[in-house]
């Protein structure tokens, strides 16, 4: 079946720090991954995305690159706000399932 | 703002009573997805519209669960003799596109005593 896992959290960084949260699938035939992100109090966001194998996904700094070899696609960033404290979540989408399968989010913090 | 809306916001109910939620979503698209999230995990896929034929219902979908998109539009989704267990943020996300890409309402979250 298809799958997302991602690193447990909650993850908590001081600002400026260096962000990587992990994120490995299990999928049959070839995903579409994603990453969204949930501020508090507000609705999930697509942050970014990668359609096919070595894609790399940015977006306001985040960046993710789409590993067939390795099934991952982990979420970095080089330097940390307070603002980007969120709950992030990685997701797949197999062509011609239509449907999003999560991981079960990584809540991360950004003290200043 | 013409992005995916959620009615109501918040809904608290008796178990056993019957509760209908309502999505708009944006206005051309014609993918339409309902998910239940419960606190601390992710999103769990129900079900999926395109335009007004309902094409994949999760096994999570019991039968106290309906939904509908009629006239391909805006959809409703009805939970019947609710249960403590049915108590979750209840997602709805349309698309439109070959890649999928899902935008998601604010969430209606359901409290069920």
């Amino acid at each position: 079946g298809n799958s997302v896992t991602q690193m447990e959290g909650p993850v908590t960084l001081s600002e400026e720090a260096f962000l990587t949260i992990n994120c490995t699938y299990t999928a049959t035939g070839y995903p579409s991954l994603f990453w969204y992100v949930q501020y508090p109090g507000e609705g999930l966001q697509l942050l970014l995305k990668a359609t096919k194998a070595d894609d790399k996904g940015s977006n306001k700094g985040f960046e993710a690159t789409y590993r067939k070899e390795t099934t991952s696609f982990h979420l970095e960033k080089g330097s940390v706000q307070v603002s980007d404290s969120a709950v992030y979540f990685c997701a797949l989408s197999v062509q011609g399932a239509q449907k999003l399968v999560f991981g079960q989010g990584t809540r991360l913090t950004i003290n200043p | 703002d013409t992005g995916v809306s959620q009615d109501p916001r918040h809904k608290i109910t008796k178990r056993g009573q019957n509760v209908t939620f309502r999505c708009d979503p944006i206005s051309e698209h014609n993918r339409l997805y309902w998910y239940r999230q419960t606190l601390g995990q992710g999103p769990e896929f129900l079900t999926y519209f395109q335009n007004e034929a309902q094409l994949e219902k999760s096994r999570l979908l019991s039968d106290r669960f309906s939904a509908e998109r009629p006239k391909g539009s805006f959809s409703t989704l009805e939970i019947q003799r609710t249960e403590q267990g049915d108590s979750a943020m209840y997602l709805c996300a349309s698309s439109f596109g070959s890649y999928n890409e899902q935008f998601f309402g604010p969430g209606t979250r359901l409290t069920v005593l």
